[in-house]
């Protein structure tokens, strides 16, 4: 347990579908993450909020949306996404140079 | 930019065995060195870290050492167990104004058979 709950666990979407991850953090981080984490690649950092304003956005389509609500929440919505984008997607706080990962949202989009 | 170059694997071992996991950067300023692991189905945790040259990182009976004449951070274990059987990432850390930026290798797998 590390203190980052993700939700849910697994997802399996279509590509015309919409749907939302969720991740929590209990340890009063100010920093929030997303990243994607695909077979054979490195991870990639999609997001970063810093007290709940964004950033950081790596050059990623639009069909990901992040919200960041408040301190503990954040969360990444979907929409019309395609088969490539199946992945893993984690999300991790941090307040300073440690970072805590959740166990992640396994992703298949069909 | 900065970068983590990990060695390919999967890394094949034998319970008791000596490993190595070797892991160089390249980073300008002195950025924050990590390594995490990855147990099947789960997120990845932080298994140790160092901040500064020289500095030993250790966890759990595995160890690293920052090395800036080098840029090199591997990881050590004397005797491995089927239990860590994992993917390990190397990482490094350079932060910015109120967050941290995780550089990532691209993970190498252990394989530990009894």
């Amino acid at each position: 347990e590390t203190g980052v709950t993700q939700t849910p666990r697994h997802l399996v979407m279509g590509m015309t579908n919409k749907k939302s991850l969720k991740c929590e953090q209990h340890l009063g981080h100010n920093a929030m993450y997303w990243y994607k984490q695909s077979a054979k690649k490195p991870l990639e950092l999609m997001f970063v909020y810093s007290l709940e304003e964004r950033v950081e956005n790596n050059s990623v389509p639009s069909r990901f949306s992040p919200e960041c609500p408040n301190s503990s929440h954040l969360f990444l919505h979907l929409h019309t996404l395609q088969p490539e984008d199946s992945a893993l997607y984690l999300c991790a706080s941090s307040q300073g140079r440690e970072a805590f990962f959740g166990q992640g949202t396994r992703l298949t989009v069909v | 930019g900065d970068s983590v170059t990990q060695m390919e694997g999967p890394v094949t071992l034998s319970e008791e065995a000596f490993l190595t996991i070797n892991c160089t950067y390249t980073a300008t300023g002195y950025p924050s060195l990590f390594w995490y692991v990855q147990y099947p189905g789960e997120g990845l945790q932080l298994l140790l870290k160092a901040t500064k040259a020289d500095d030993k990182g250790s966890n759990k009976g595995f160890e690293a050492t920052y090395r800036k004449e080098t840029t090199s951070f591997h990881l050590e274990k004397g005797s491995v167990q089927v239990s860590d059987s994992a993917v390990y990432f190397c990482a490094l850390s350079a932060m910015n104004t109120g967050f941290q930026k995780l550089v990532f290798g691209t993970g190498t797998r252990l394989l530990v058979s009894p």
